[in-house]
Protein backbone atom coordinates (compact mmCIF):
# COMPACT_ATOMS: atom_id res chain seq x y z
CA UNK A 1 0.00 0.00 0.00
CA UNK A 2 1.78 2.83 -1.53
CA UNK A 3 -0.57 5.98 -0.45
CA UNK A 4 -0.16 8.86 -2.40
CA UNK A 5 2.67 8.84 -4.91
CA UNK A 6 3.80 11.94 -7.54
CA UNK A 7 5.87 11.72 -10.34
CA UNK A 8 8.69 13.43 -10.92
CA UNK A 9 9.81 14.64 -7.37
CA UNK A 10 12.14 17.49 -9.01
CA UNK A 11 11.86 19.02 -11.92
CA UNK A 12 13.53 22.19 -13.98
CA UNK A 13 11.78 23.79 -16.60
CA UNK A 14 12.80 26.63 -19.44
CA UNK A 15 9.63 29.18 -20.17
CA UNK A 16 7.43 28.14 -22.26
CA UNK A 17 7.90 24.40 -21.85
CA UNK A 18 5.19 22.52 -20.57
CA UNK A 19 5.07 19.21 -18.60
CA UNK A 20 2.86 16.99 -16.82
CA UNK A 21 2.63 16.06 -13.21
CA UNK A 22 1.57 12.15 -12.34
CA UNK A 23 -0.49 11.53 -9.19
CA UNK A 24 -1.27 8.03 -7.94
CA UNK A 25 -4.07 6.55 -5.37
CA UNK A 26 -4.14 3.20 -4.67
CA UNK A 27 -6.52 3.73 -1.77
CA UNK A 28 -9.46 3.41 -3.69
CA UNK A 29 -10.44 7.11 -2.99
CA UNK A 30 -13.10 9.03 -4.84
CA UNK A 31 -11.67 12.87 -4.55
CA UNK A 32 -8.42 14.07 -5.42
CA UNK A 33 -6.98 17.53 -5.07
CA UNK A 34 -4.14 19.25 -6.86
CA UNK A 35 -2.51 22.28 -4.56
CA UNK A 36 0.01 24.20 -4.69
CA UNK A 37 2.65 25.48 -1.88
CA UNK A 38 4.75 28.89 -1.76
CA UNK A 39 6.32 31.02 0.98
CA UNK A 40 4.33 32.50 3.53
CA UNK A 41 0.81 31.19 1.93
CA UNK A 42 0.05 27.90 2.81
CA UNK A 43 -1.31 25.78 0.55
CA UNK A 44 -3.88 27.01 -1.86
CA UNK A 45 -6.01 24.54 -4.27
CA UNK A 46 -5.50 24.59 -7.85
CA UNK A 47 -7.81 21.65 -9.12
CA UNK A 48 -9.61 18.99 -7.80
CA UNK A 49 -11.61 15.93 -9.66
CA UNK A 50 -14.67 14.13 -7.30
CA UNK A 51 -15.08 10.98 -9.24
CA UNK A 52 -12.94 9.43 -12.62
CA UNK A 53 -13.99 11.84 -15.30
CA UNK A 54 -14.58 15.08 -13.28
CA UNK A 55 -12.46 18.13 -12.81
CA UNK A 56 -13.22 21.10 -11.51
CA UNK A 57 -11.37 24.59 -10.63
CA UNK A 58 -9.42 25.55 -7.45
CA UNK A 59 -8.65 28.59 -6.27
CA UNK A 60 -5.33 29.29 -8.36
CA UNK A 61 -6.09 27.16 -11.73
CA UNK A 62 -4.76 30.03 -14.81
CA UNK A 63 -2.12 28.43 -16.56
CA UNK A 64 -3.04 24.59 -15.18
CA UNK A 65 -4.95 21.97 -16.59
CA UNK A 66 -5.96 18.32 -15.50
CA UNK A 67 -7.02 15.09 -16.33
CA UNK A 68 -8.66 11.73 -14.44
CA UNK A 69 -9.17 9.46 -16.83
CA UNK A 70 -8.69 6.72 -14.58
CA UNK A 71 -10.14 6.58 -10.48
CA UNK A 72 -6.28 6.19 -9.37
CA UNK A 73 -4.52 8.92 -11.52
CA UNK A 74 -4.85 12.48 -11.55
CA UNK A 75 -2.84 14.74 -14.07
CA UNK A 76 -1.81 17.82 -13.61
CA UNK A 77 -0.60 19.71 -17.06
CA UNK A 78 1.15 22.91 -17.61
CA UNK A 79 0.94 23.39 -21.61
CA UNK A 80 3.14 26.97 -21.21
CA UNK A 81 5.76 27.20 -17.80
CA UNK A 82 5.65 30.66 -16.56
CA UNK A 83 8.16 31.30 -13.96
CA UNK A 84 5.43 32.33 -11.72
CA UNK A 85 4.74 28.56 -11.50
CA UNK A 86 7.87 27.93 -9.45
CA UNK A 87 6.08 26.06 -6.47
CA UNK A 88 6.19 23.17 -4.82
CA UNK A 89 2.94 21.37 -5.91
CA UNK A 90 1.28 18.40 -3.55
CA UNK A 91 -1.25 16.10 -4.90
CA UNK A 92 -3.98 14.81 -2.10
CA UNK A 93 -7.08 12.36 -2.10
CA UNK A 94 -9.70 11.60 0.35
CA UNK A 95 -13.16 9.01 0.89
CA UNK A 96 -15.22 11.91 0.22
CA UNK A 97 -15.13 15.65 1.07
CA UNK A 98 -15.33 15.59 4.49
CA UNK A 99 -12.63 12.94 5.12
CA UNK A 100 -8.79 13.30 5.97
CA UNK A 101 -6.88 14.11 3.24
CA UNK A 102 -4.16 11.90 2.16
CA UNK A 103 -0.94 13.91 0.94
CA UNK A 104 2.04 12.61 -1.76
CA UNK A 105 5.52 13.31 -1.05
CA UNK A 106 5.48 16.76 -3.52
CA UNK A 107 7.18 17.98 -6.65
CA UNK A 108 9.47 20.82 -6.93
CA UNK A 109 9.13 22.27 -10.09
CA UNK A 110 11.37 25.19 -10.75
CA UNK A 111 10.46 27.65 -14.14
CA UNK A 112 13.35 29.31 -15.30
CA UNK B 1 -14.71 34.24 2.48
CA UNK B 2 -13.40 31.67 4.72
CA UNK B 3 -9.76 32.39 6.22
CA UNK B 4 -7.19 30.53 8.71
CA UNK B 5 -4.77 32.98 10.64
CA UNK B 6 -1.30 31.37 12.12
CA UNK B 7 1.23 32.86 14.10
CA UNK B 8 4.05 33.29 12.28
CA UNK B 9 7.49 31.53 12.97
CA UNK B 10 9.96 30.50 12.70
CA UNK B 11 9.61 29.41 16.45
CA UNK B 12 12.77 28.16 18.19
CA UNK B 13 12.54 25.33 21.39
CA UNK B 14 14.54 23.78 23.43
CA UNK B 15 13.84 19.77 24.40
CA UNK B 16 11.11 19.60 26.64
CA UNK B 17 9.76 23.53 26.37
CA UNK B 18 6.29 23.76 25.98
CA UNK B 19 5.19 24.61 22.83
CA UNK B 20 1.56 26.43 21.98
CA UNK B 21 1.06 27.64 18.21
CA UNK B 22 -1.81 29.63 17.84
CA UNK B 23 -4.23 29.06 14.94
CA UNK B 24 -7.93 31.62 14.65
CA UNK B 25 -10.45 31.28 11.43
CA UNK B 26 -12.81 33.21 10.29
CA UNK B 27 -15.39 30.93 8.40
CA UNK B 28 -19.54 31.29 7.69
CA UNK B 29 -20.75 28.39 9.20
CA UNK B 30 -19.52 25.46 11.48
CA UNK B 31 -16.13 24.53 10.46
CA UNK B 32 -14.14 21.19 10.75
CA UNK B 33 -10.87 22.31 12.09
CA UNK B 34 -7.23 20.07 11.64
CA UNK B 35 -3.77 20.59 12.07
CA UNK B 36 -1.46 19.10 9.58
CA UNK B 37 2.08 18.37 10.35
CA UNK B 38 5.12 18.84 7.25
CA UNK B 39 8.61 16.78 8.33
CA UNK B 40 11.44 18.44 6.23
CA UNK B 41 10.95 16.56 2.81
CA UNK B 42 7.83 15.21 3.31
CA UNK B 43 4.19 15.67 2.54
CA UNK B 44 1.91 16.77 4.75
CA UNK B 45 0.35 14.43 7.60
CA UNK B 46 -2.98 15.16 9.38
CA UNK B 47 -1.97 15.82 12.94
CA UNK B 48 -5.11 15.94 14.81
CA UNK B 49 -8.68 17.20 14.24
CA UNK B 50 -12.04 18.89 15.22
CA UNK B 51 -15.55 18.63 13.84
CA UNK B 52 -17.37 20.59 16.59
CA UNK B 53 -17.18 23.05 19.38
CA UNK B 54 -15.71 21.89 22.00
CA UNK B 55 -14.04 18.69 20.70
CA UNK B 56 -10.33 18.09 21.61
CA UNK B 57 -8.08 16.41 18.79
CA UNK B 58 -5.12 14.57 19.89
CA UNK B 59 -2.23 12.73 18.75
CA UNK B 60 1.11 12.34 19.54
CA UNK B 61 1.36 14.29 22.88
CA UNK B 62 -0.11 17.22 20.91
CA UNK B 63 -3.57 18.36 21.75
CA UNK B 64 -6.13 21.33 20.43
CA UNK B 65 -9.54 22.35 21.53
CA UNK B 66 -11.82 23.57 19.01
CA UNK B 67 -13.17 26.77 20.84
CA UNK B 68 -16.03 28.65 19.14
CA UNK B 69 -16.14 31.44 21.27
CA UNK B 70 -13.13 32.70 20.43
CA UNK B 71 -13.01 31.34 16.93
CA UNK B 72 -9.81 29.21 17.69
CA UNK B 73 -7.94 25.92 17.98
CA UNK B 74 -4.51 26.28 19.15
CA UNK B 75 -1.74 23.70 19.12
CA UNK B 76 -0.10 22.35 22.24
CA UNK B 77 2.35 19.50 23.13
CA UNK B 78 3.22 19.55 27.08
CA UNK B 79 7.29 18.52 26.21
CA UNK B 80 8.31 19.05 22.62
CA UNK B 81 11.35 16.78 21.13
CA UNK B 82 13.77 17.21 18.36
CA UNK B 83 11.67 14.81 16.30
CA UNK B 84 8.82 17.46 16.63
CA UNK B 85 10.54 20.04 14.12
CA UNK B 86 8.46 20.53 11.33
CA UNK B 87 6.15 22.63 9.52
CA UNK B 88 2.63 22.77 11.31
CA UNK B 89 -0.39 24.04 9.31
CA UNK B 90 -3.94 24.66 10.72
CA UNK B 91 -6.72 24.31 8.32
CA UNK B 92 -10.48 24.25 8.07
CA UNK B 93 -13.21 22.32 5.94
CA UNK B 94 -16.96 23.31 5.60
CA UNK B 95 -19.03 20.17 5.64
CA UNK B 96 -21.36 21.99 3.62
CA UNK B 97 -18.96 22.32 0.91
CA UNK B 98 -19.11 19.64 -1.58
CA UNK B 99 -16.12 19.34 -2.92
CA UNK B 100 -14.07 18.87 0.67
CA UNK B 101 -11.62 22.18 0.10
CA UNK B 102 -9.11 22.41 2.47
CA UNK B 103 -8.23 26.32 3.75
CA UNK B 104 -4.55 26.51 4.99
CA UNK B 105 -2.80 29.17 6.96
CA UNK B 106 0.64 30.01 5.78
CA UNK B 107 2.24 27.54 8.38
CA UNK B 108 4.58 27.94 11.16
CA UNK B 109 7.93 26.52 11.13
CA UNK B 110 8.84 24.85 14.83
CA UNK B 111 12.42 24.59 15.47
CA UNK B 112 13.64 22.09 18.49
CA UNK B 113 17.00 22.21 19.98
CA UNK B 114 18.92 19.71 21.70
Amino acid sequence: NAGVTQTPKFRVLKTGQSMTLLCAQDMNHEYMYWYRQDPGMGLRLIHYSVGEGTTAKGEVPDGYNVSRLKKQNFLLGLESAAPSQTSVYFCASSYWNTDTQYFGPGTRLTVL
Amino acid sequence: GNSVTQMEGPVTLSEEAFLTINCTYTATGYPSLFWYVQYPGEGLQLLLKATKADDKGSNKGFEATYRKETTSFHLEKGSVQVSDSAVYFCALSMTTDSWGKLQFGAGTQVVVTP
